[in-house]
């Protein structure tokens, strides 16, 4: 079957760096991509990787290695406002895209 | 330029009721996705619209889940009779040309309670 593995919780201060990790395991590849869910909102886009590497935006970044079927996103000087879930998604050769459980990042003060 | 709208935002409705719900996809996104999350597991995909085509209904767990996009344009999911285990999240996304992107814009989702 297709899997996506990422921790379910991770807690992180204010002004720090976090790593979100995901592995996956599917049937196609096209490209890994990252989204954020607050609360009772809608997910939204954060990073696409296609090519091994590391893409940066601003405060976050995201990884890909496709040999190791593995992926991060980074987060650095962490905000309160970045406490939200976050969810890595596979596009897989059908265009679809298989999602992971999703991790739940905590930003303490 | 509107979001991606989803009506109603919560629904709570009996066992063996049915329930439609709506999604209005971005104007000009002919992709339009399904997807559902029940508490504390993935978001799990559904099906997929090509304008008013059927591109991948893999997801849809049984006959009970009908969707339609008549028109391309906004799309309906009706619950059919409903089932405890059909509580959940329902997300609608859409995005463009799939050959130019990979940004897929989430609906707020719509929260059904069945009871």
């Amino acid at each position: 079957g297709q899997s996506l593995e990422q921790p379910s919780e991770v807690t992180a201060v204010e002004g720090a760096i976090v790593q979100i990790n995901c592995t996956y395991q599917t049937s196609g590849f096209y490209g890994l991509s990252w989204y954020q869910q607050h609360d009772g909102g809608a997910p939204t886009f954060l990073s696409y990787n296609a090519l091994d590497g590391l893409e940066e935006t601003g405060r976050f970044s995201s990884f890909l290695s496709r040999s190791d079927s593995y992926g991060y996103l980074l987060l650095q000087e962490l905000q309160m406002k970045d406490s939200a879930s976050y969810f890595c998604a596979v596009r897989d050769g059908t265009y679809k895209y298989i999602f992971g459980t999703g991790t739940r990042l905590k930003v303490l003060a | 330029e509107a979001g991606v709208t989803q009506f109603p935002s919560h629904s709570v409705i009996e066992k063996g009721q049915t329930v439609t719900l709506r999604c209005d996809p971005i104007s000009g996104h002919d992709n339009l996705y399904w997807y559902r999350r029940v508490m504390g597991k993935e978001i799990k995909f559904l099906l997929h619209f090509v304008k008013e085509s059927k591109q991948d209904e893999s997801g849809m767990p049984n006959n009970r889940f009908l969707a339609e996009r008549t028109g391309g344009t906004y799309s309906t999911l009706k619950v059919q009779p409903a089932e405890l285990e059909d509580s959940g999240v329902y997300f609608c996304a859409s995005s463009q040309d799939l050959r130019l992107t990979y940004e897929q814009y989430f609906g707020p989702g719509t929260r059904l309670t069945v009871t």
